[in-house]
């Protein structure tokens, strides 16, 4: 099993849509989590982080489940420049070393 | 917010040159950087972590002889790609960490090209 798994899409959706994300880890000692956005021959970008009270920014909506150890990402009303590739992120403890996990991505294309 | 800088941004040179990526953070103090590489349409992977005054960590298949990483300040590390040939070609992408529960702040990435 990966440490974290994601569906890797695409997701084709159109404008307006809702779309939700989802993704899973193994390791449940890990601290935090966090959803990155990486656009096409770009670097990630820190999209947000996800806490257990869920987390709202704007159109877009982060919650984790620990007892589930599952992860979401919803964005509501989507436009043409969400299409991107969504990485879900997840930081260990410290037996771990704090070790990093990325996904290995979901693609969104947004469809006018 | 968090701002990483990676210089240059683009690199084409010869077969056997060393080419140095500089990667820092501008705004905080990075405890913990690393060096990712990713090919095309791939995830990114992780090449190696390195903590302020001491040796890198890399991930396994990462030759450290020829990724040369030096982390002296905890605003900057660098990753010397020494006598660089063709099939090192890809995108590097440094990232910087201000604590363990922290996420990672990426630099724009260096696009280097060995002709």
């Amino acid at each position: 099993r990966k440490e974290v798994e994601q569906d890797p899409g695409p997701f084709n959706v159109p404008e307006g849509a809702t779309v939700a994300f989802n993704c899973t880890y193994s390791n449940s000692a890990s601290q935090s989590f966090f959803w990155y956005r990486q656009d096409c021959r770009k670097e990630p970008k820190l999209l947000m982080s996800v806490y257990s009270s869920g987390n709202e920014d704007g159109r877009f909506t982060a919650q984790l489940n620990r007892a589930s150890q599952y992860i979401s990402l919803l964005i509501r009303d989507s436009k043409l420049s969400d299409s991107a590739t969504y990485l879900c992120v997840v930081n260990g403890d410290r037996i771990g070393g704090f070790k990093t996990i990325f996904g290995a991505g979901t693609r969104l294309f947004v469809k006018a | 917010g968090a701002v990483v800088s990676q210089h240059p941004s683009r690199v084409i040179c010869k077969s056997g040159t060393s080419v140095k990526i500089e990667c820092r953070s501008l705004d905080f103090q990075a405890t913990t950087m690393f060096w990712y590489r990713q090919f095309p349409k791939q995830s990114l992977m992780l090449m190696a972590t390195s903590n302020e005054g001491s040796k890198a960590t890399y991930e396994q298949g990462v030759e450290k002889d020829k990724f040369l990483i030096n982390h002296a300040s905890l605003t900057l590390s660098t990753l010397t790609v020494t006598s660089a040939h063709p099939e090192d070609s890809s995108f590097y992408i440094c990232s910087a960490r201000g604590g363990e529960g922290q996420p990672q702040h990426f630099g724009d990435g260096t696009r280097l090209s060995i002709l």
